[in-house]
């Protein structure tokens, strides 16, 4: 079935390496939405990417949609223990854009 | 602050009887979902309400049924919790039509375990 799933699934890193996950889409998406969910809490929004090939930052996080508008990447400067969490890629398929069809996640341990 | 609240925070009920969870919004948003999520897995939908249209997913239990009276209000009801029912229950909103083109804003959730 239509899917999206993120690579990898957990990553552990040293305070300060850097942290980049993937997200596929087996079909074109809408959107692409990322999310940030801490242990024990609720997902938050992040960020919204609308054209094909985007590229957006916020402070050391960088968010790029790809050109096919398929795929995304998350990728996290000097990661700091603030960062722990799990992080969804979320979109609208282009043929239905009524509801988001969240990635599998990545778990992201930052270890001082 | 405009805001998306659950309640309760943590619910137990027995195996077999009937339970709701109660979602509320300030955000006057269209759109409002309900997720079940359980350890370690992305968000699943369950349904969503565009205003009063209710849109089921195909793979959601016929157990799991919604109500929303009025913009604010949304309710999850679970006519007979089975083990396999204890999870993360997530309400979210969204501006709409097509609630997938805008950000999701979502509650602190309802953590249910059945006895």
């Amino acid at each position: 079935g239509q899917q999206v799933m993120q690579i990898p699934q957990y990553q552990h890193v040293q305070e300060g390496e850097d942290f980049t996950t993937y997200c596929n889409s087996s079909t074109t998406l809408s959107n692409i939405q990322w999310y940030k969910q801490r242990p024990g809490g609720h997902p938050v929004f992040l960020i919204q990417l609308v054209k094909s090939g985007e590229v957006k930052k916020q402070k050391r996080l960088t968010f790029q949609f790809g050109e096919a508008k398929k795929n995304s990447s998350l990728h996290i400067t000097a990661t700091q223990t603030t960062d722990v969490g799990t992080y969804f890629c979320a979109g609208p398929f282009l043929h239905n854009t009524d509801k988001l069809i969240f990635g599998t996640g990545t778990r992201l341990q930052v270890f001082p | 602050d405009a805001m998306v609240i659950q309640n309760p925070r943590y619910q137990v009920t027995q195996f077999g009887k009937p339970v709701t969870l109660s979602c509320s919004q300030t955000l006057n948003h269209n759109v409002m979902y309900w997720y079940q999520q359980k350890s370690s897995q992305a968000p699943k939908l369950l349904f969503h309400y565009y205003d009063k249209d209710f849109n089921n997913e195909a793979d959601t239990p016929d157990n799991f049924q919604s109500r929303r009276p009025n913009t604010s209000f949304c309710f999850l009801d679970i006519r007979s919790p089975g083990l396999g029912d204890a999870a993360m229950y997530l309400c979210a909103t969204s501006r709409g039509p097509m609630g997938g083109n805008q950000p999701q804003h979502f509650g602190d959730g309802t953590r249910l375990s059945i006895l």
